[in-house]
């Protein structure tokens, strides 16, 4: 089955770049997302990717989806301390049965210093 | 519309005892998913119900068990509690039909201490 895969930890000083990165293993994964929690929350969608697109924009945020390499980033710019959560990356996989199932990798814990 | 309601948010159980969570997913969804999240293994996923029936399954022991109701609520029970089952417990709905995005809505999770 699909796989995704993100590092546990990262730490950023405030006003700089996170960049958060993932890898799946499922290529025919059609849709990407990004998810955040917050301390005592559950998860939030924050955006979302289809894998015709090579990037998307959204405020602060930027999604970098790399097909060939199945690898997927999230970039938060100018990092602020209400960033601090954690970020996690799913990949909406190989259909089957008609429906698309949701893998999740485990959560990037992003601690922003101020 | 209203979210994912969990329910209870706080639970304290005794080793060897046995919990049961209950989800309401959004309304019109017909699938909810379970997970759980701890701070070593992060967020793992137990299992999944659409229309009543299991569709999906993580590898999690017998002890965890789920189902869901006609009107699309679910329940889920861990048997014979151990301490490394003090985790948060998170359910997620979604549309789960064939076809376009099927993005994941979350409640705010049950927390469980095992004793």
């Amino acid at each position: 089955g699909e796989d995704v895969e993100q590092s546990l930890f990262l730490s950023v000083r405030e006003g700089d770049s996170s960049v958060i990165n993932c890898t799946y293993t499922d290529s025919s994964s059609t849709y990407l997302y990004w998810y955040k929690q917050e301390p005592g929350a559950g998860l939030q969608l924050l955006t979302y990717i289809f894998s015709n697109m090579d990037m998307k924009q959204d405020q602060r945020l930027t999604v970098l989806l790399n097909k060939k390499d199945k690898h997927l980033s999230l970039r938060i710019a100018d990092t602020q301390t209400g960033d601090s959560a954690i970020y996690f990356c799913a990949a909406g996989g190989r259909f089957s049965g008609g429906y698309q199932k949701v893998t999740f990798g485990i959560g990037t814990k992003l601690q922003v210093i101020p | 519309k209203a979210g994912v309601t969990q329910t209870p948010r706080y639970l304290i159980k005794t080793r060897g005892q046995q919990v049961t969570l209950s989800c309401s997913p959004i309304s019109g969804h017909r699938s909810v998913s379970w997970y759980q999240q701890t701070p070593g293994q992060g967020l793992q996923f137990l299992f999944e119900y659409f229309s009543e029936t299991q569709r999906n399954k993580g590898n999690f022991p017998g002890r965890f068990s789920g189902r869901q109701f006609s009107n699309s609520r679910s329940e889920m029970n861990v048997s014979t509690l151990e301490l490394g089952d003090s985790a948060l417990y998170l359910c997620a709905s979604s549309p789960g039909l064939a076809g376009g995005r099927n993005e994941q809505f979350f409640g705010p999770g049950t927390r469980l201490t095992v004793l």
